[in-house]
């Protein structure tokens, strides 16, 4: 199976510009959950789309955004870019199956750099 | 609100020396999955433990989740050059399916 792949690799934006990021999750896996990733900071969790629905939020003010389709894909779009907002954005897709935790396969990453 | 806390944050070795990080959370876990960054890479999945007291061996990597489920540990034997990277935790709390992840430990190994 081809793994998780992310669009673009690297972004360069302005500040008070926006940004859409997609990520194909692997083929079966219905879950996609986005981070975000700095220095120091490790993985801050931005949220998870499950069959079209988020299912889970982290702390990120309204700026960020996103969705997923039908066939699982899913974009996440940021709105009046901050300078702290560039960093590595991942995404992960998972299988879930009943109530059992699967792992997460992340894929490559958008480097987002914001000038 | 849940944290999972892991230590040490970065840690130098020799090559062939040990190492271990430690994970703990403030609420009990369902389960706690252990994952790896390479340098300018993203995160693989290593292992999940999802029993008290459960202890699984993958070549030199031991990894525990203790008794409470409420801290875990991974420990490398004798270290390799090919260890360096990023060790994260993450767990679920209850039901609830949102990852609770830790900052992570960044292992250097000098040759």
């Amino acid at each position: 199976k081809a793994g998780v792949t992310q669009t673009p690799r690297y972004l360069i934006k302005t500040r008070g510009q926006q940004v859409t990021l997609s990520c194909s999750p692997i083929s079966g896996h219905r879950s996609v959950s986005w981070y975000q990733q700095t220095p120091g900071q490790g993985l801050q969790f931005l949220f998870e789309y499950f069959s079209e629905t988020q299912r889970n939020k982290g702390n990120f003010p309204g700026r960020f955004s996103g969705r997923q389709f039908s066939n699982s894909r899913s974009e996440m779009n940021v709105s009046t870019l901050e300078l702290g907002d560039s960093a590595l954005y991942l995404c992960a897709s998972s299988y879930i199956a009943g109530v059992s935790y699967n792992e997460q396969f992340f894929g490559p990453g958008t480097r987002l750099t914001v000038l | 609100g849940q944290q999972v806390m892991q230590i040490p944050q970065y840690q130098h070795v020799q090559e062939g020396e040990d190492f271990t990080t430690y994970c703990n959370s403030s609420t009990t876990l369902s389960n706690i999955q252990w994952y790896k960054q390479r340098p300018g890479g993203h995160p693989v999945f290593l292992i999940q433990l999802v029993k008290s007291g459960e202890v699984k061996k993958q070549k030199r990597l031991t990894f525990q989740f203790g008794e409470a489920k409420k801290n875990s540990s991974l420990h490398i034997t004798a270290t390799q050059t090919t260890d360096v990277g990023t060790y994260f935790c993450a767990g679920n709390a209850g039901n609830n399916r949102k990852l609770i992840w830790g900052l992570g430990t960044s292992l250097a190994v000098n040759p």
